[in-house]
């Protein structure tokens, strides 16, 4: 099985910072790889699929880059409204993998 | 507006069984691919099972294989994981999700429990 390692952990960060996220893949996955953002008790929310493209109605200071095993999650300039978790998800031949999770929190 | 409504979390022995329920509205139903991803508490995210639009196709996660069952019911617009020999590592919020490369649409999630 791909495994998909992020980081980091946990970030400490504040409203108007840029923050870049990272997801390793254990194997070249080309460009299926999708972001999730994530907030206490509610579902995950689709923010980027394939490695860049923004779901609709996606703030575009979210954006995604990278392919085969390297890829990365900016935002741009941090809202109030983005301290959560992100994941990151892997498509490779059926099978599906996340990321262990990157919390960003108020430094 | 896309609706994804999960039943049918219940607390449950270890070796029981449960059936999960997921409703949806507002999209194509029978067009999309669906999965269902659980959450342990306070865990990360972990896919379960996969069906193709058809219901045709069926993949499961290497820790459910065997003795969950996912299935569909297009002209009910469902989707069911029927969840057999549970054991207490399968406590998960379990979810219903849209999409095949990439999970477009969720559900809200319903708590499984498995414990004695």
């Amino acid at each position: 099985d791909i495994q998909m390692t992020q980081s980091p952990s946990t970030l400490s960060t504040s409203v108007g910072d840029r923050v870049t996220i990272t997801c390793r893949a254990s194997q070249s996955i080309s460009s299926w790889l999708a972001w999730y953002q994530q907030k206490p008790g509610k579902a995950p929310k689709l923010l980027i699929y394939k490695a860049s493209s923004l779901q609709s109605g996606v703030p575009s200071r979210f954006s995604g880059s990278g392919s085969g095993t390297e890829f990365t999650l900016i935002i741009s300039s941090l809202h109030p409204d983005d301290f959560a978790t992100y994941y990151c998800q892997q498509y490779n031949s059926y099978s599906w993998t996340f990321g262990q999770g990157t919390k960003v929190e108020i430094k | 507006e896309v609706q994804l409504v999960e039943s049918g979390g219940y607390l449950v022995q270890p070796g029981g069984s449960l059936r999960l329920s997921c409703a949806a509205s507002g999209f194509i139903f029978s067009s999309y691919e669906m999965n269902w991803v659980r959450q342990a508490p306070g865990k990360g995210l972990d896919w379960v099972s996969y069906i193709s639009s058809s219901g045709s196709t069926k993949y499961y996660a290497d820790s459910v294989r065997g003795r969950f069952i996912i299935s569909r019911d297009n002209a009910k617009n469902s989707l069911y994981l029927q969840m057999d020999s549970l054991r207490v590592e399968d406590t998960a919020v379990y979810y219903c999700a849209a999409g095949w490369r990439h999970f477009e649409y969720w559900g809200q999630g319903t708590l499984v429990t498995v414990s004695s």
